[in-house]
């Protein structure tokens, strides 16, 4: 089974609906965050969450909102979709990068993509 | 602000050369992580190589390679004996350890590999 989780692999909505795309990870880590893919952009920062109760904004937030059920589990709500959140969405996890045995990097979950029509 | 810069959208390579792609970031900080990604068709985000700023040798994972220039804040990504399973896109990124711990990646290029 994946490290990280995602659910859903695709989604064809339409303007206007909630979407809700989940994440859910076994590695243990505190530090999970949310990446919106685009050509030729790279990947753009959603939201990030440090802990539980530690919910951070990125540098593309609005439109989207986030949940963080438990330490495992990271959830990005579109409340009213619109075509240009037309994109890849991946979910990943991090250890904190400074401590003895931290790897350092972000693992990923295998992607959403979400098609808003 | 951290910046990762990607010159090259597109490379190509010959099956069984070697290729270098190109990476170049900005940061003030002295002690981060630098990372090459590899996106298959499968868009999975797949680990390639991880280089921490303090060591000063170069990274090398198979026929993966890096060539880290700290002074000149470039991190070249080298594969050698390259085979089709290497086309994909190919990420840098950047993780600042300090201030807001922060992951930065460049916009990706995109490598063919020619039989």
């Amino acid at each position: 089974d994946a490290d990280v989780t995602q659910t859903p692999r695709n989604r064809i909505t339409k303007t206007g609906k909630r979407i809700m795309l989940e994440c859910s990870q076994t590695k243990g880590h505190d530090r999970m965050y949310w990446y919106r893919q685009d050509p030729g952009l790279g990947l753009q920062l959603i939201y990030y969450s440090f802990d539980v109760k530690d919910i951070n904004k990125g540098e593309i937030s609005d439109g989207y909102s986030v949940s963080r059920q438990a330490q495992a589990k990271f959830s990005l709500s579109l409340e009213s979709a619109i075509p240009n959140q037309t994109a890849l969405y991946f979910c990943a996890t991090s250890d904190g990068g400074l401590g003895q045995g931290d790897t350092g990097e972000l693992f990923f979950g295998e992607g959403s993509r979400l098609t808003v029509l | 602000a951290q910046t990762v810069t990607q010159s090259q959208p597109e490379m190509s390579v010959q099956e069984a050369e070697t290729v270098t792609l190109s990476c170049t970031y900005d940061t003030s900080e002295s002690d981060y992580y630098l990372f090459w990604y590899k996106q298959p068709p499968s868009r999975q985000m797949i680990l390639v190589i991880r280089q921490e700023a303090y060591k000063q040798q170069n990274a090398t994972e198979n026929r993966f390679s890096v060539n880290f220039q700290k002074a000149a804040k470039s991190f070249s990504l080298k594969i050698s004996d390259s085979q089709l399973g290497d086309a994909a896109m190919y990420f840098c990124a950047y993780r600042r350890l300090h201030t807001g711990n922060q992951f930065y990646f460049g916009t990706g290029t995109s490598l063919t590999v020619i039989p």
